[in-house]
């Protein structure tokens, strides 16, 4: 039973190639976060949306658009794959913030993009 | 925008030393989380600080939250292998509203290593 899954594991492609990742979490959270990962471990929000509403874009070119079907899938689709684009993918969810008080994230196993 | 500094980078010990990591952030801060990623793995959300002076306790790790709510730390005591992975910190700055309210910025993590 896992909780946030992510699909691919791993993806190989060519520059210029597009390229989806999808998302699916069952813990009935309604926000949902897509973060980079780059090879000096640096994690790095990219988008976050709420019940499928887009709450956060983070400088983020317009190569990568998220789509969230609905509150449990949050995808993420890559256009014109480049060399920089490589690196860890992970998608996580949490209950929305309280207030002052977040939850923790539960992040799922990543996917690795390598564009060569 | 919001910046959480975290040091040391990389710490490596022998097996049975005790090991800090410590997060700082020039703001204050509404809350901070910690998270663990083995090496290969995901982070995984270990624990959530709000008050000011905040100390808590899992098992062998100690995570404290400043007075001012400027910075935090993680002690694991008696360091096992089973401890090796990057550490990172996760934070909101107090003044989010709106969109930012759902934003955690992480610190770059520290990297432990135990030597058995």
């Amino acid at each position: 039973d896992t909780a946030v899954s992510q699909t691919p594991k791993y993806l190989v492609t060519q520059m210029g190639n597009d390229k989806s990742i999808k998302c699916e979490q069952n813990l009935g959270h309604d926000t949902m976060y897509w973060y980079k990962q780059d090879s000096k471990k640096f994690l790095k929000i990219m988008f976050s949306y709420n019940n499928k509403e887009l709450i956060i874009n983070e400088t983020v070119p317009n190569r990568f658009s998220p789509k969230s079907p609905d509150k449990a899938h949050l995808n993420l689709h890559i256009n014109s794959l480049e060399l920089g684009d490589s690196a860890v993918y992970f998608c996580a969810s949490s209950p929305p913030p309280q207030g002052r008080l977040n939850y923790g994230y539960t992040f799922g196993s990543g996917t690795r993009l390598t564009v060569v | 925008g919001q910046q959480v500094m975290q040091i040391p980078q990389y710490q490596h010990v022998q097996e049975g030393e005790d090991f800090t990591t410590y997060c700082n952030s020039s703001t204050t801060l509404s809350n901070i989380q910690w998270y663990k990623q083995r090496p290969g793995g995901h982070p995984v959300f270990l624990i959530q600080l709000v008050k000011s002076g905040e100390v808590k306790k899992q098992k062998r790790l100690t995570f404290q939250f400043g007075e001012a709510k400027k910075n935090s730390s993680l002690h694991i005591t008696a360091t096992q292998t089973t401890d090796v992975g990057t550490y990172f910190c996760a934070a909101k700055n107090l003044q989010s509203r709106g969109g930012s309210n759902y934003k955690l910025t992480f610190g770059k993590g520290t990297l432990l290593t135990v030597n058995p």
